[in-house]
């Protein structure tokens, strides 16, 4: 399949800081978009997910942005914790396809107290 | 409490002896599937089901086998294991609903064979 890929193989941050972690699609056809979070020694873990029909979805402290134009997927993290240091993930699904999912590298986020 | 079970947590194995790793899930999920994860990689599908008995390849099956006898399980074999297939394993499972849902992973199997 197509590669997910992100701008930024590391983010180092502030504790307090916003934080926005890039990722572009290369597939128009994709759909459905999904961030994970994986903590050290963990299994990724659901954060947020978006569908092609909306360009913005807010959770609790996090926000997912869609452009379709440019094919660029973003997360935002409000006021950034230590415990939100982890690599996160952007994955892309199109509707009706293989049920393969593909995942980017992956971005490590640092947050410094 | 909802949970995708992957057993051994670590494995340590030599070239050519079989092995599985289980996965069970409680949630009665139809999806389930195998990742494997390698730095610079990131992760890459080897196999899914989508119900019993229904098990399709992934981007990477080779050296790997599957079974979906029942809903819950979904065992990755390793037939004769070399040492390429050191890496670290996921499980994941996801509700099908006619349209891509989120997965849940288990917490990894890490593998070495020597």
């Amino acid at each position: 399949g197509e590669s997910v890929g992100l701008h930024l193989p590391t983010l180092s941050v502030q504790e307090g800081d916003n934080s926005i972690i890039n990722c572009a699609y290369s597939n128009s056809a994709s759909d459905y978009f999904i961030w994970y979070k994986q903590e050290s020694g963990k299994g990724p873990q659901f954060i947020i997910d978006i569908r092609s029909n909306m360009d913005k979805r807010q959770g609790q402290r996090v926000t997912v942005l869609l452009n379709k134009t440019v094919k660029h997927l973003s997360l935002q993290i409000a006021a950034t914790q230590p415990g939100d240091s982890a690599v996160y993930f952007c994955a892309e699904n199109m509707q009706g396809g293989s049920y393969i999912p593909t995942f980017g590298r992956g971005t490590s986020l640092i947050v410094h107290p | 409490e909802a949970q995708v079970t992957q057993n051994p947590r670590y494995l340590i194995t030599v070239t050519g002896k079989k092995l599985t790793v289980t996965c069970s899930q409680n949630m009665n999920h139809e999806y389930m599937s195998w990742y494997r994860q390698d730095p610079g990689l990131g992760l890459r599908q080897i196999y899914y089901s989508m119900n019993v008995e229904v098990t399709d390849k992934g981007d990477v099956p080779e050296g790997y086998k599957v079974s979906r006898k029942e809903k819950r399980n979904f065992p990755l074999i390793l037939e004769s294991p070399s040492p390429n297939q050191t890496s670290l394993y996921f499980c994941a499972s996801s509700l099908m609903t006619g349209r891509q849902e989120k997965l849940f992973f288990g917490s990894g199997t890490q593998l070495s064979v020597l």
